[in-house]
């Protein structure tokens, strides 16, 4: 059984650019959710995807959109770069969405903007 | 605003030591959990508690949910430099499927 992946590892991007981060959810898992994780600080809830579906959001703004595809993995993807959004991105997985199941966490994408 | 409040932020203890992480909040969770998160990897669930009152232990891991489920602890009874790491509570709020709501942590150090 393969566990929750993400790439890249690392990212260094500028101001005002684009980036694109992958998550594989683990195998038989068909929900996905993605966090920020700012130095020093708990993660925050960015969305949650289901069945390629968006399925809840959190306090982002727009710019933070994100994607699933048929076989479950997701993409988030975030405009116009800020320098506030340097953090660790972590995608979690769960196997149908339910109340209360649990999320296997990746290693995360650490992302900073200069 | 911050719905769930852990204290202490930083811990720093001898090993041996015992030491209590509390998660604090006004709002009423469905469930709690507590994760471990090592530098470079993302959390890993260490255990869940849906019950008020309700205590779980894991060997020297004692976890307890209030009985208004609005706060919870996590005690470790004779610490070890194993343990270090950044301790995370989050709660699941009735109706929000998924979305869990994460404290800002607590780091803690166990010094040989």
């Amino acid at each position: 059984e393969t566990g929750v992946t993400q790439s890249p590892t690392h990212l260094i991007k500028t101001r005002g650019q684009q980036v694109t981060l992958r998550c594989s959810s683990q195998s038989g898992h068909n929900t996905v959710s993605w966090y920020q994780q700012a130095l020093g600080q708990g993660p925050q809830f960015i969305f949650q995807y289901y069945r390629e579906e968006e399925n809840g959001r959190g306090n982002f703004p727009p710019r933070f959109s994100g994607l699933q595809f048929p076989n479950y993995s997701s993409e988030l993807n975030v405009n116009a770069l800020e320098l506030d959004d340097s953090a660790l991105y972590l995608c979690a997985s769960s196997p149908s969405g339910g109340a209360g199941e649990t999320q296997y966490f990746g290693p995360g994408t650490r992302l900073l903007v200069l | 605003t911050q719905l769930l409040e852990q204290s202490p932020q930083f811990l720093s203890i001898q090993e041996g030591e015992n030491l209590t992480v509390y998660c604090n909040s006004s709002s009423v969770f469905s469930s709690l959990q507590w994760y471990r998160q090592e530098p470079g990897e993302g959390p890993v669930l260490l255990v869940t508690v849906v019950t008020g009152g309700e205590v779980k232990k894991l060997k020297r891991l004692t976890f307890q949910f209030g009985d208004a489920r609005k706060d919870s602890s996590l005690h470790i009874t004779a610490a070890q430099p194993g343990d270090t790491g950044l301790y995370l509570c989050a709660g699941l709020i009735s109706g929000n499927t998924g979305k869990l709501i994460f404290g800002q942590g607590t780091t803690l150090q166990v010094k040989p």
